[in-house]
């Protein structure tokens, strides 16, 4: 079934020590997203892609970085994670057709735990 | 800052029991979205309603859209244990992005 895979679910890191959280999609859809949402908040928009087109949100974080080597595959790097990085991290895609719906298919989140 | 709010934030009902939640949006919209999600999972897209369309119906899912008023409703008739999850509204202000309300925590008792 195609679908979105984000890895590894769970990722404990200390503070200050760089992780990177990983996202892949069978879909072939065109953007991909990043999302960080706390505890019973609604998912807040860090950056997306549209194909290679990397679109950051303002008020995302300098700590925050991502890549897109191919249209599979995406990545979340935190530089230098702090207490209030814990969240869950959710990796969404669209398919930007003609009909340009915006309806996005969400990845199962990759839990973040900062010690 | 987000462009949905929703109402109520939280809902408790017995099962079998019709559930509704109600979002508002602030600018104009090509569509609005519905999305579940279950406790730590990732969102699942439920239903889309245009914003020429007034109301929508998926199985035990209808939803209501009025762009007069910027506010739309999610109706879940004869709720099951297994509909409890957060519903989020979403809309498009703009670019190829969704801006989500801050969701309804909906809780069906068995």
């Amino acid at each position: 079934d195609a679908m979105v895979i984000q890895n590894p679910r769970y990722q404990v890191t200390q503070f200050g020590k760089p992780v990177t959280l990983s996202c892949s999609q069978t879909l072939n859809h065109n953007v991909m997203y990043w999302y960080q949402q706390k505890s019973s908040q609604a998912p807040k928009l860090l950056f997306h892609y549209y194909d290679k087109d990397f679109n950051n949100e303002a008020d995302t974080p300098d700590n925050f970085q991502s890549r897109r080597p191919n249209t599979s595959f995406c990545f979340l790097d935190i530089r230098s994670p702090g207490l209030g990085d814990a969240a869950m991290y959710l990796c969404a895609t669209s398919n930007l057709g003609g009909s340009r719906t915006y309806e996005q298919y969400f990845g199962p989140g990759t839990r973040l735990t900062v010690t | 800052s987000q462009q949905g709010e929703e109402d109520p934030q939280a809902l408790s009902i017995q099962e079998g029991e019709n559930a509704t939640m109600n979002c508002s949006y602030k600018t104009s919209i090509n569509n609005l979205q519905w999305y579940r999600q279950n406790s730590g999972r990732g969102l699942v897209h439920l239903i889309l309603i245009r914003s020429n369309e007034r109301e929508k119906h998926s199985g035990r899912l209808r939803v209501t859209l009025d762009t007069s008023k910027k506010s739309s409703s999610l109706l879940i008739t004869a709720s099951r244990a297994a509909d409890t999850a957060s519903y989020f509204c979403a809309t498009v202000p703009g670019g190829n992005k969704l801006v989500f309300g801050a969701g309804t925590i909906l809780r069906v008792k068995s």
